[in-house]
């Protein structure tokens, strides 16, 4: 079964909301999480490392405002996307990495993905 | 600078023919990891492969086999056979192997495989 969840897995809201998506490490604890953006027909780029107590590290390019990230726990990251528009309708997904101790030799998983469509 | 490149954007076959997805990476670093995985329409990313820099053997899993080879920085996947549920879009993916930040990954653009009846 998965080992990483989020929820939810579509979402549909007007212009102007803001929209919280949630990604779960169901067995394990991430204090690294990743997020990742994925437009239609494109590949997934990176947005955000989320790590545990402190705050996230944005890629270049990714509004740090518009794109919020807390990862308040060892099993929980939330992305929200704040004052969504349209041009933010997009596939959203998110991984963790299991580790195993020393050198990352972890196992990476990802989740199902969230759908976001903001009218 | 980390880069990923899937030259084939769509790739069409018949049932049972044999099909190459080809990835080419560049990274200055010494250790690193490579990936292959599956995305149906579903979205969600199925994991087929992880493959580390030291570690250059072919793999082969049933009818899907992986050519590792740094001297041409290439990781391509062959589907033996290939079946119509073997259509979806493939990524191919690449990450540095530093601790907590493995799962760091940068993909390329994929490869939409059509295996048709």
């Amino acid at each position: 079964g998965a080992v990483v969840s989020q929820h939810p897995s579509r979402v549909i809201c007007k212009s102007g909301t803001s929209v919280k998506i949630e990604c779960r490490s169901l067995d394990f604890q991430a204090t690294t999480m990743f997020w990742y953006r994925q437009f239609p027909k494109q590949s997934l780029m990176l947005m955000a490392t989320s790590n545990e107590g402190s705050k996230a590290t944005y890629e270049q390019g990714v509004e740090k405002d518009k794109f919020l990230i807390n990862h308040a726990s060892l099993t929980l990251s939330t992305l929200t996307v704040t004052s969504a528009h349209p041009e933010d309708s997009s596939f959203y997904i998110c991984s963790a990495e299991r580790l195993a101790g020393g050198p990352w030799v972890g196992e990476l998983f990802f989740g199902e993905g969230s759908r976001l469509t903001v009218l | 600078a980390q880069k990923v490149t899937q030259a084939q954007t769509e790739i069409s076959v018949v049932e049972k023919e044999d099909v190459t997805l080809d990835c080419v990476y560049e990274t200055r670093d010494t250790t690193y990891y490579l990936f292959w995985y599956k995305q149906p329409p579903s979205g969600e990313l199925v994991f087929l492969i992880r493959r580390n820099s030291f570690d250059e053997q072919n793999e082969i899993s049933g009818r899907y086999s992986w050519n590792f080879q740094k001297s041409t920085s290439s990781f391509n996947f062959t589907i033996t056979a290939s079946q119509v549920v073997d259509s979806a879009v493939y990524f191919c993916a690449l990450s540095e192997a530093f601790y907590n930040q493995g799962g760091k990954l940068i993909f390329g653009q994929g490869t939409e495989l059509s295996v048709k009846p």
